[in-house]
């Protein structure tokens, strides 16, 4: 079955800190993915997705993704976390033929001074 | 820019009443969808909306739920009879194109049933 995993539920990292946040997926093609976010007491907004090309893409605020084929990741990453990054997010895959995406649990970033 | 629409912002409920959750979406948008979001669990799909039927809906979407295109702007969810495990975060969407997954979600409307 299709499936979007985020091992992490929860993770904790320091202002200017770098981050990365895991994403799995198990599809039986590469399916588009995505990362989305969500702030408290707002709705999901796309930071960024891939599609096909260039393996590494780049986001708004400053995150970008690695997509690696050979372990069904696609990573989401940021150089320097800003106290603004704390929220939730969740990792998306939609298999390319259907409008519907999975989602992964999501993963809860917390952020201290 | 233009953004997905959703009232109300929070409604709560009696079980066994219904509730219509109501959407804007984008307006050059042909695709719409309803997610939902229990709390602590996953984002779930409900149902996908494409002219003026519905094109796919997963297994939660039961006979208690429907949806509709009323007029030209708005896109509803009704729950017919409301049960406790239908509190949630509702979240619609909008898409331009269907194949690439690239959805535009409003903030969500929490439904609590009582």
């Amino acid at each position: 079955a299709q499936s979007v995993t985020q091992p992490d539920i929860h993770i904790t990292v320091s202002e200017g800190a770098s981050l990365e946040l895991r994403c799995n997926y198990s599809y039986g093609a590469t399916p588009y993915l995505f990362w989305y976010v969500q702030s408290p007491g707002q709705g999901l907004q796309l930071l960024l997705k891939y599609f096909s090309g260039d393996t590494l893409v780049q986001g708004i605020k400053g995150f970008e993704a690695e997509f690696k084929r050979s372990q069904s990741s696609f990573n989401l990453r940021k150089p320097s976390v800003h106290w603004s990054d704390a929220a939730e997010y969740f990792c998306a895959a939609n298999g390319g033929s259907q409008g519907n995406l999975i989602f992964g649990k999501g993963t809860k970033l917390s952020v201290k001074p | 820019e233009p953004e997905v629409t959703q009232t109300p912002s929070h409604q709560v409920t009696q079980m066994g009443q219904e509730v219509i959750l109501r959407c804007v979406p984008i307006s050059n948008h042909l695709y719409f969808y309803w997610y939902r979001q229990i709390l602590g669990q996953k984002v779930e799909f409900l149902v996908s909306f494409y002219n003026n039927e519905i094109s796919e809906k997963s297994e939660i979407f039961d006979d208690q739920f429907s949806v509709e295109r009323p007029d030209g702007s708005n896109f509803t969810l009704k729950i017919r009879s409301t049960k406790l495990e239908d509190s949630a975060m509702y979240f619609c969407a909008s898409s331009e194109r269907r194949d690439t997954g690239e959805l535009f979600f409003g903030e969500g409307s929490r439904l609590t049933v009582l």
